[in-house]
């Protein structure tokens, strides 16, 4: 049953706390992303990796931390630095191609982080 | 910022009526794509077109492109209750070296379509 997974789909978290979210795929893509989206918005890419061991900043990496120490693994940390952490956070990951850039990305069910 | 602009933001329709959406884009792109959200749910990919593409078909949908305008348009056709989600379009530009590139997107804020019964 091939896929990408996340957990939880529920997350509720304390003001001054770190939290990690996870992802997981078993579809053997060398890429992988995490976006942040808000009530009634469109996704914002918060970061991004091409390969094990690399990880790029997206658009939004302030608070946030990675790692990809694994292929199939891309955990999102949101750390206290973050101020307005409360969002669907969705990751997804892509195939490698050799040109063409802009791959077909397949997302996982996404977690919903709230701050108490 | 977003790369990507829909019009109109929310669309409300009959079913069987048809459906269109816009995206307007800034910078020139490798493709443009077309994704789906269910409520609380993550994104389904519906359909990609190339840049050296105008059209493209998939099931009741339709895709055109226009560089030189830098837009695209989805028609759902035939629509159905279950059709009733959001829609995004994302473009990607490409990046990597020594001739590889991977899938970085970028989203527009998208088109809520409901669709009655």
């Amino acid at each position: 049953d091939g896929g990408i997974t996340q957990s939880p789909k529920y997350l509720f978290r304390k003001e001054g706390q770190n939290v990690t979210l996870s992802c997981e795929q078993n579809l053997n893509h060398d890429a992988m992303y995490w976006y942040r989206q808000d009530p009634g918005q469109g996704l914002r890419l918060i970061y991004y990796s091409q390969i094990v061991n690399d990880f790029q900043k997206g658009d939004i990496a302030e608070g946030y931390s990675v790692s990809r120490e694994k292929k199939e693994s891309f955990p999102l940390t949101v750390t206290s630095a973050q101020k307005n952490p409360t969002a669907f956070y969705l990751c997804a990951s892509s195939p490698r191609r050799l040109a063409g850039g802009g791959d077909t990305q397949y997302f996982g069910p996404g977690t919903r982080l709230t701050v108490l | 910022s977003q790369q990507g602009e829909e019009d109109p933001q929310a669309l409300s329709i009959q079913e069987g009526e048809n459906a269109t959406m816009n995206c307007s884009y800034k910078t020139s792109i490798n493709n443009l794509q077309w994704y789906r959200q269910n409520s609380g749910r993550g994104l389904v990919h519906l359909i990609l077109i190339r840049s050296n593409e105008r059209e493209k078909h998939s099931g009741r949908l339709r895709v055109t492109l226009d560089t030189s305008k830098k837009s695209s348009s989805l028609l759902i056709t035939a629509s159905r209750a279950a059709d009733t989600a959001s829609y995004f379009c994302a473009t990607g530009v490409g990046f990597g070296a020594g001739g590889t590139s991977y899938g970085k997107l970028t989203f527009g804020q998208g088109t809520i379509l409901t669709v009655h019964p």
